[in-house]
């Protein structure tokens, strides 16, 4: 049953703390998008992945933000410092190399993430 | 006008009944239009998706109508049965052009609740 495996699934911090976000995308799968969603904004694009290189990231703050992907196996979205703005759910979401669409990607569960 | 409208917040609806869905955008460079269903605790789901050169699309009980001159779609659910209750998103997808991709802008959500 192949599917985007994030973890933590909840994330309860402290403000200044560091908080790293992980997505296993679906094996195969080259693209990988990270969205965040809250009650206010919606979903929104943060970064966007592609064999592993940045293709945008205009969606995340930068002074704070940061996204990798070391290996074809693993993205991470690290927060550092974290302040109660970041609260929200963290969505990864991974596409096959077959299909370029945004739409066609997969999501995973969510980080719920609370800043306290 | 990278914004995608949708209305209404919130839609309660009978078994059986239809539920609709509406969204509007500005921007004429969006090229394709999905649908995304979402459970509680669950990432996002494509439902439907359609291009702007056609009017209609059906698959089962969901059908997309499509305005191009109005700048609208809406998702509409025929026999709305309770297991559809969930949040439903928008999005449209606008090109990428520059790494021959697209990325999407998602509507705030429609949370349906469909009673026996």
């Amino acid at each position: 049953d192949a599917r985007v495996t994030q973890t933590p699934r909840h994330k309860v911090t402290e403000m200044g703390q560091e908080v790293t976000m992980r997505c296993q995308p679906i094996l195969g799968h080259n693209t990988v998008f990270w969205y965040r969603q809250t009650m206010m904004q919606g979903l929104e694009l943060l970064a966007y992945f592609r064999n592993r290189a940045p293709l945008d990231d205009s969606g995340m703050p930068k002074d704070r933000f940061s996204a990798e992907m070391p290996d074809a196996t693993l993205a991470t979205l690290k927060i550092q410092p974290s302040e109660p703005r970041d609260s929200a759910v963290y969505f990864c979401a991974s596409g096959s190399p077959r299909r370029l669409s945004a739409y066609e990607a997969f999501f995973g569960q969510g980080t719920r993430l609370t800043v306290v | 006008q990278q914004q995608v409208k949708q209305s209404p917040q919130s839609l309660i609806v009978q078994k059986g009944g239809i539920s609709i869905i509406n969204c509007a955008y500005e921007n004429t460079a969006f090229d394709y239009f999905p649908w995304y269903q979402q459970f509680p605790g669950k990432g996002p789901a494509l439902l439907i998706a359609i291009r702007p050169d056609v009017s209609e699309k059906k698959e089962g009980r969901f059908t997309i109508s499509f305005n191009k001159s109005a700048k609208q779609f809406s998702l509409h659910i025929m026999d709305s049965q309770p297991g559809d209750s969930a949040t439903y998103f928008c999005a449209a997808s606008i090109p990428l052009v520059a790494y021959n991709t697209d990325k999407l802008i998602f509507g705030t959500g429609t949370r349906l609740q469909v009673f026996p």
